[in-house]
């Protein structure tokens, strides 16, 4: 899998879009990125993932470069609940198999 | 069942003593996964199955870590002669099968005193 780069930690007012940056300048043509967050003594939740074209559900938005060399994960309006370690992975998709999660970013969203 | 369960939640053993820790995947899930996870770092992998098989171990750190699937539904994660060092969060998730999307359970924090 390629290597993802992320910065360790960042802060977000509550009610303004939180922008978490992931580089992955390595990834191949058949590889998809996924973002997961972590909650607090919880197992890590899947949010979204895309190939080279934006991405949008309940959740986020996923922004990917046309180049595909990062992207950019978007919660539009951060709660309090979004504080979480945010991991983004790059994979095959529809190729099981282990998926390899850096340390993440650590989002604290304050009041 | 409607998430992935995994029991127990905590457990505290002391060094050298055999630990079981059960997952029970989401109904229809094929692929299974444990991952390992100490403070601080984001989840290590450890196996994966497809079905009742082992389909890649390459992340048990050693002879002492060993998981099953008899029946392609629960997972058991055996840790003989546990070691200080072992203390950690223990992750189960689960996929249909060739989906790359994960169901994490809440995980089993174990404690080697």
């Amino acid at each position: 899998d390629a290597k993802t780069t992320q910065p360790t930690s960042m802060d977000c007012a509550e009610g303004r879009a939180a922008n978490l940056p992931c580089n992955h300048s390595t990834i191949s043509g058949n590889e998809y990125v996924y973002w997961y967050r972590q909650i607090h003594s919880q197992g890590p939740q899947y949010i979204i993932h895309g190939l080279k074209n934006n991405e949008t559900n309940e959740m986020a938005s996923l922004i990917i470069t046309e180049d595909r060399k990062s992207s950019t994960l978007i919660l539009p309006h951060a709660t309090l609940r979004d504080t979480a370690v945010y991991y983004c992975i790059v994979r095959p998709r529809g190729n099981a198999g282990k998926s390899t999660f850096g340390d993440g970013t650590t989002l604290t969203v304050k009041p | 069942g409607a998430g992935v369960s995994q029991t127990p939640s905590n457990k505290v053993t002391e060094k050298g003593k055999y630990v079981e820790l059960r997952c029970d995947p989401i109904s229809g899930h094929t692929a299974l996964y444990w991952y390992r996870q100490s403070l601080g770092q984001g989840p290590e992998f450890l196996i994966y199955f497809q079905g009742t098989g082992a389909a890649d171990d390459s992340g048990l750190p050693n002879d002492r870590f060993f998981a099953v699937r008899p029946e392609g539904s629960v997972s058991t994660l055996k840790i003989q002669r546990t070691e200080r060092g072992d203390s950690a969060v223990y992750l189960c998730a689960s996929s249909f099968s060739g989906a790359n999307v994960l169901t994490f359970g809440a995980g089993s924090r174990l404690t080697v005193l």
